[in-house]
């Protein structure tokens, strides 16, 4: 157990409909990334909170959104969801310093259907 | 440029043999650390090993070690006495910056062989 917890595990649903994923890091750690991985893309990073600030965004489309809380707990907001937005989504946490891991969650399996 | 390669898609390896799968990352930061995840069928995504860049000796953690060759900036993982359960995707990981920012590889899907 990583110390990451995710939910929901399973999520199905069906296009155009909007979501909440929702991550509890690890106690302790600032930082909060979430990654979003199907099979013919790979991991794909999102987006990264420090501190309920935004510090890196990647490649994260314009229908989803995140925030991280002051309690720094997250949520990843996907909007008009297609097909292709069925994915494995993880968050991750870190402590934000030099010398951290990052810690993966169990992820969410996303069905859009 | 990629931060991070791994250019082993796919590793085949017999039960009990050891395997070495590459990792090559680009940085410029002096100060980073290079991690190694575990990815197997059921999905989770297990940290295995982690090695910082001041770090003198490599990093061993059971049947994992990882060759740190820093000026060819490269992180092998080699993995010991193979395992059916070792069977799963592998991925090569950087931090850098401070805050972190995390980069990952690909990955490597390694198939242990009875």
């Amino acid at each position: 157990d990583s110390g990451v917890t995710q939910t929901p595990k399973h999520l199905i649903t069906a296009t155009g409909q909007r979501v909440t994923l929702r991550c509890s890091p690890r106690s302790g750690d600032l930082s909060v990334y979430w990654y979003q991985q199907s099979l013919d893309q790979g991991l794909q990073f999102l987006i990264q909170y420090y501190n309920g600030e935004e510090r890196a965004k990647g490649n994260i489309l314009e229908r989803f959104s995140a925030q991280q809380f002051p309690d720094l707990h997250s949520e990843l907001n996907l909007s008009s969801l297609e097909l292709g937005d069925s994915a494995l989504y993880f968050c991750a946490s870190s402590g934000g310093h030099l010398t951290d891991t990052q810690y993966f969650g169990p992820g969410t399996r996303l069905t859009v259907l | 440029a990629q931060k991070i390669t791994q250019t082993q898609p796919g590793m085949f390896v017999q039960e009990k043999e050891a395997v070495t799968l590459d990792c090559t990352y680009d940085t410029s930061d002096p100060s980073y650390g290079l991690f190694w995840y575990k990815q197997p069928s059921s999905g989770e995504m297990i940290f295995l090993i982690y090695q910082g860049s001041y770090d003198q000796q490599n990093a061993t953690e059971g049947r994992y070690s990882l060759n740190f060759q820093k000026a060819r900036k490269s992180a092998n993982l080699v993995i010991s006495a193979s395992q059916l359960g070792d069977s799963a995707m592998y991925f090569c990981a950087m931090r850098e910056g401070n805050p972190s920012q995390f980069y990952f590889g690909t990955g490597t899907s390694l198939t242990v062989i009875p």
